[in-house]
């Protein structure tokens, strides 16, 4: 079946520093691709997302590029800040459907 | 306009009572599921409503568990005769017509079972 795999946190990081969390997925066909944020004390949200090989979603300076040829899509940031301290999650769900697969979540602490 | 609401935001409860939480969507919203997410894990899709009707139930993990839409936008998940691995955040999403993926989260209802 389908799956989502998150490197395993935590990440711990200094403000402006670079961050990379790694997602790889197993599925059949294209999926579209996503990446959720769980703020302390808040509901999961919609950070980004791709629906297709190549398109690079991006949102907050957060950005994610699907690929298809290594079934990846790593979240970036250039230049982390306190308030991106969250649980990132990394999902799929299938064009059409309507069952959303996550990953298990990596959570993020960055030091001021 | 508002968010997902649901309620209650914690609920303790003994091993073998019944449970129901309660999902508000948001208005407009056709889609609504029900997840459940454990400690260190992501959601777990558990069911899908597609206006009334639940499109897919295939998430529940048995006949104890149970979940209703009866008018299109308020839903309720149930759950009888609680076990302790019951224990985990149920979440409640919704998601406008068209967008798949794209789900508006509850902050979700913490049910410890004792």
């Amino acid at each position: 079946g389908d799956s989502v795999t998150q490197m395993e946190g935590p990440v711990t990081l200094s403000e402006e520093a670079f961050l990379t969390i790694n997602c790889t997925y197993t599925a059949t066909g294209y999926p579209s691709l996503f990446w959720y944020v769980q703020y302390p004390g808040e509901g999961l949200q919609l950070l980004l997302k791709a629906t297709k090989a190549d398109d690079k979603g991006s949102n907050k300076g957060f950005e994610a590029t699907y690929r298809k040829e290594t079934t990846s899509f790593h979240l970036e940031k250039g230049s982390v800040q306190v308030s991106d301290s969250a649980v990132y999650f990394c999902a799929l769900t299938h064009t059409g459907g309507f069952k959303t697969i996550f990953g298990a979540g990596t959570r993020l602490f960055v030091k001021a | 306009g508002a968010g997902v609401s649901q309620t209650p935001s914690n609920k303790v409860t003994e091993k073998g009572k019944y449970v129901e939480l309660r999902c508000d969507p948001i208005s407009g919203h056709t889609a609504l599921y029900w997840y459940r997410q454990s400690l260190g894990q992501g959601p777990e899709f558990l069911i899908y409503f597609q206006g009334t009707g639940a499109a897919d139930d295939s998430g529940l993990p048995n006949d104890r568990f149970f979940a209703v839409r009866p008018e299109g936008s308020v839903s309720t998940l149930k759950i009888q005769r609680t076990e302790r691995g019951d224990s985990a955040v149920y979440l409640c999403a919704s998601s406008p017509l068209g967008r798949t993926g794209e789900l508006f989260f509850g902050e979700g209802s913490r049910l410890t079972v004792l």
